[in-house]
């Protein structure tokens, strides 16, 4: 069975400009996270779907970053325009069940803002 | 979402010795999880816990859920190399918002 694809796997961009991540989870799985980590952090939820629709987007910075999964499948993360604390990796993760069960990561997209 | 605090947050071992981390809570947790992130990797599920005092053992791994599903713990009995990386704590939410919330994890350095 395939993993959770992510890409891009590693991306620098400088302040103000903008960048998108793709996510293309397990397949079958209803429920797509994004999260942020920070270097030597936990991941931080930053919006949560249920098919395509958002479930939870509270921590999502939402003058600079935006989410969708159109077709209820695969997702995509943009940044825009991207600060310097935006560096860190950007984990996709997909589940089967919504509230319980286990999060199946991708390898995640390493953002460097210069 | 439901905060988990960790302790530590490093733990520095000597190879063959053993090593816990902790995770507290000050609500009650409806389940906790743990994951394990290798250095450069991404973050794999070990195990769920749901049940008050519940404990689990994979191999030289054994968890625990508190009587009053507030903590939980992770032990590892006798450390190799290969168990160097960062442990997550995990709960769900609940309600509405029901979004997977981690602990800021604790970072095991096994020296040989």
């Amino acid at each position: 069975e395939a993993g959770v694809a992510q890409s891009p796997r590693y991306k620098i961009i400088e302040k103000r400009q903008s960048v998108a991540f793709w996510c293309n989870p397990i397949s079958g799985h209803a429920t797509l996270y994004w999260y942020q980590q920070i270097l030597g952090q936990g991941p931080k939820l930053l919006i949560q779907f249920q098919n395509n629709g958002v479930v939870d987007d509270s921590q999502l910075p939402k003058d600079r970053f935006s989410a969708e999964r159109l077709k209820g499948v695969d997702s995509t993360l943009k940044i825009q325009p991207a600060k310097l604390e935006d560096s860190a990796v950007y984990l996709c993760a997909s589940s089967p069940y919504r509230g319980t069960g286990e999060l199946f990561f991708g390898e995640g997209s390493r953002l460097t803002v210069l | 979402g439901q905060q988990v605090m960790q302790i530590p947050q490093y733990q520095h071992v000597q190879e063959g010795e053993d090593f816990t981390t902790y995770c507290n809570s000050s609500t009650t947790l409806s389940n906790i999880q743990w994951y394990k992130q290798r250095p450069g990797g991404h973050p794999v599920f070990l195990i769920q816990l749901v049940k008050s005092g519940e404990v689990k053992k994979q191999k030289r791994l054994t968890f625990q859920f508190g009587e009053a599903k507030k903590n939980s713990s992770l032990h590892i009995t006798a450390t190799q190399t290969t168990d160097v990386g960062t442990y997550f704590c995990a709960s769900y939410s609940g309600g509405g918002a029901d979004g997977l919330t981690f602990g800021k994890g604790t970072h095991l350095i096994i020296q040989p």
